[in-house]
């Protein structure tokens, strides 16, 4: 069974500051990592994919990836209270078409 | 957001109903999923499609029976639920190849009384 575990929060942060969510995964052959954002009522929405150890970074979003501690991080720069969501991780095997997801980090951007 | 859709937006059903939620993606991909998300859970999988071909069933109740007439359409035909089926109901589709990116519809909130 798939593992992929999320601090649920809630993770509270200033405007402006920088919100640091992280994910473990238990399955090894993990090769593609993926953070959704999800506002409440609504659906996930892809914000960040990362495939390679080390960081990606777009535009505020930076995604990292530590493969050999079966990690992967999302830094929110300059956070804005419209960054107030729900953030899920997920994590898929090469060739396979089921993600696991983690329960979700809520993130609060206080003004 | 028009990648995927779905309808109903909303559905509020008996016990003893028999109700289908639809889905549709414009995105020319090959396979499509349904997941279900309970408040505080993490989002289940319930049944994945690749060309129109079911690959998974992650033993979900015979009270929800899938459908997929094609690689765009995917329907979830719903009878005899109970309270506990109440949730969002999220139909996704990817391309299929590796790595693969899912997209999500905007789900379908079902109130089972």
């Amino acid at each position: 069974q798939k593992e992929v575990e999320q601090n649920s929060g809630p993770l509270s942060v200033p405007e402006g500051a920088i919100a640091s969510l992280n994910c473990t995964y238990s399955d090894r052959g993990s090769q593609s990592f993926f953070w959704y954002r999800q506002y409440s009522g609504k659906s996930p929405e892809l914000i960040m994919s990362i495939y390679s150890n080390g960081d990606k970074e777009d535009g505020r979003f930076t995604a990292q990836l530590n493969k050999a501690s079966q990690y992967v991080s999302l830094l929110i720069r300059d956070s804005q209270p419209s960054d107030s969501a729900t953030y899920l991780c997920a994590v898929n095997e090469e060739g396979d078409y089921k993600l696991s997801f983690g329960a979700g980090t809520t993130v609060t951007v206080r003004a | 957001e028009t990648g995927v859709t779905q309808t109903p937006r909303h559905l509020v059903m008996g016990m003893t109903n028999k109700k289908s939620l639809k889905c549709e993606q414009h995105l020319g991909h090959n396979a499509m999923y349904w997941y279900k998300q309970s408040a505080k859970k993490p989002l289940e999988l319930m049944f994945v499609y690749s060309l129109e071909e079911r690959v998974e069933n992650n033993s979900v109740p015979s009270r929800f029976s899938p459908e997929c007439p094609n690689s765009s359409h995917l329907f979830l035909h719903l009878h005899t639920l109970q309270p506990e089926d109440s949730a969002l109901y999220l139909c996704a589709s990817s391309q299929g190849g590796a790595p693969d990116t899912q997209y999500f519809g905007p789900g379908t909130r079902l109130t089972v009384l």
